[in-house]
């Protein structure tokens, strides 16, 4: 089982419609949560990040967490074409280790 | 430009070659990380520093790579006798220390091809 697994997509989404990303990860110890928006050549931009149960939101962008059910969602709405990227989920497993695991990204396509 | 900054941004070198790259954090971020990236995966942890002291090595950076950061500031990562697996892009990305300041924030990566 990896560490953090997310569809790999693609997925598509008309434009305007509302993306869901999802991920899950296999650390019940885990405290942190991290979504990262990667251009095709570019590097990871981070976008948002939760820590706690529920939803946190920023415009568009709205991440879930559920640790019971060691699940991480991240929700785009009114999607627009420059949202297509692939989505990399990470986990930080403690506030003692630092190190970041990576999902293998979800490919997300908006469709005008 | 306060981001992360990476030098060179590609690099191509014959398998066998020693390559060296750089990166500078964000100037107050006090840790630094490396990472490396395939086509189509996730980055992978390599290491962490927090000032000038390594405080994390993953299994995956064998004895052929090192990495240094003698002053906190700037760090180098080396690899030793390439070989054609560790073509890869080489991501560094900074943070500063701190319960909720911990987000990490990448450069533009080095990509290295070994022929």
């Amino acid at each position: 089982q990896k560490e953090v697994e997310q569809n790999s997509g693609p997925l598509s989404v008309p434009e305007g419609a509302i993306a869901s990303l999802n991920c899950t990860y296999s650390d019940r110890g885990s405290q942190s949560f991290f979504w990262y928006r990667q251009y095709s050549g570019k590097s990871p931009e981070l976008i948002m990040f939760i820590y706690s149960n529920g939803d946190k939101e920023d415009g568009r962008f709205t991440a879930q967490l559920n640790k019971a059910s060691q699940y991480v969602s991240l929700l785009i709405r009114d999607s627009q074409p420059s949202d297509s990227a692939t989505y990399l989920c990470a986990v930080k497993s403690n506030f003692g280790n630092e190190k970041l695991t990576f999902g293998t990204g979800t490919r997300l396509t908006i469709i005008p | 430009d306060t981001g992360v900054s990476q030098n060179p941004r590609h690099k191509i070198t014959k398998r066998g070659q020693n390559v060296t790259f750089r990166c500078d954090p964000i100037s107050e971020h006090n840790r630094l990380y490396w990472y490396r990236q395939t086509l189509g995966q996730g980055p992978e942890f390599l290491t962490y520093f927090q000032n000038e002291a390594q405080l994390e090595k993953s299994r995956l950076l064998s004895d052929r790579f090192s990495a240094e950061r003698p002053k906190g500031s700037f760090s180098t990562l080396e690899i030793q006798r390439t070989e054609q697996g560790d073509s890869a892009m080489y991501l560094c990305a900074s943070s500063t220390q701190g319960v909720r300041l911990d987000e990490q924030f990448f450069g533009p990566g080095t990509r290295l091809t070994v022929l």
